[in-house]
């Protein structure tokens, strides 16, 4: 079965500095992952997706993410955190089957310092 | 973004009541889903549909039912609400078909159940 491990529950940053988020899959094929944000009481709005291809995707934001197969990894970057990036971060994985069912990593709340 | 509202927004009901919560999307979008999010959980799929009146168990689907008998809308049904089903409750939406569509997501609806 598939899962997602965000291991980092919290992050303070200070603005202007970088932010990585990291994400660690399991899935026995070629995984589609993505990356969506939650601001506080709205919904989720993808940040980025990487389905094959080059393995350093960009999004929307200023957001970049690496697919590294070797490690499993998925994480999320961004060289200078914005007061409004203050939110919290969720990777996800789909599995090849009827539905697209996305299974989620628990998620990373992402404070940011003035 | 897509066209994906929920009602009702914010429940609190008591333990034993049944509770229905609508999700309707105007995209024509072939696929529905509902997910419930608890802190450190993520969100977990509950139910899913992949067309009128098709639709199938995600991981979470005890006590709950769905129904799905227009494209435009799909309901969730708590038969005998409990305290454990207090939760915020996201639907989404995708069309297309295969594993890569992205998802699109309702605002959310909060239920507390007393």
């Amino acid at each position: 079965a598939q899962s997602v491990t965000q291991p980092d529950i919290h992050i303070t940053v200070s603005e202007g500095a970088s932010l990585e988020l990291r994400c660690n899959y399991s899935y026995g094929a070629t995984p589609y992952l993505f990356w969506y944000v939650q601001s506080p009481g709205q919904g989720l709005q993808l940040l980025l997706k990487y389905f094959s291809g080059d393995t350093l995707v960009q999004g929307i934001k200023g957001f970049e993410a690496e697919f590294k197969r070797s490690q499993s990894s998925f994480n999320l970057r961004k060289p200078s955190v914005h007061w409004s990036d203050a939110a919290e971060y969720f990777c996800a994985v789909v599995g090849e089957a009827a539905g697209n069912k996305l299974t989620f990593g628990g998620g990373t709340r992402v404070l940011v310092k003035p | 973004d897509a066209g994906i509202t929920q009602s009702p927004r914010h429940k609190v009901t008591e333990t034993g009541t049944p509770v229905t919560l609508r999700c309707h999307q105007t995209e024509n979008h072939r696929y529905m889903y509902w997910y419930r999010q608890d802190p450190g959980h993520g969100l977990r799929l509950i139910h899913y549909s992949y067309g009128v009146k098709d639709t199938d168990k995600g991981e979470v689907s005890d006590g709950y039912s769905v129904s799905r008998s227009k494209t435009e809308d799909f309901l969730l049904t708590l038969e005998s609400a409990t305290s454990s089903q207090t939760s915020v409750y996201f639907c989404a939406s995708r069309s297309g078909q295969g594993g890569t569509g992205e998802l699109f997501f309702g605002e959310g609806s909060r239920l507390t159940v007393l």
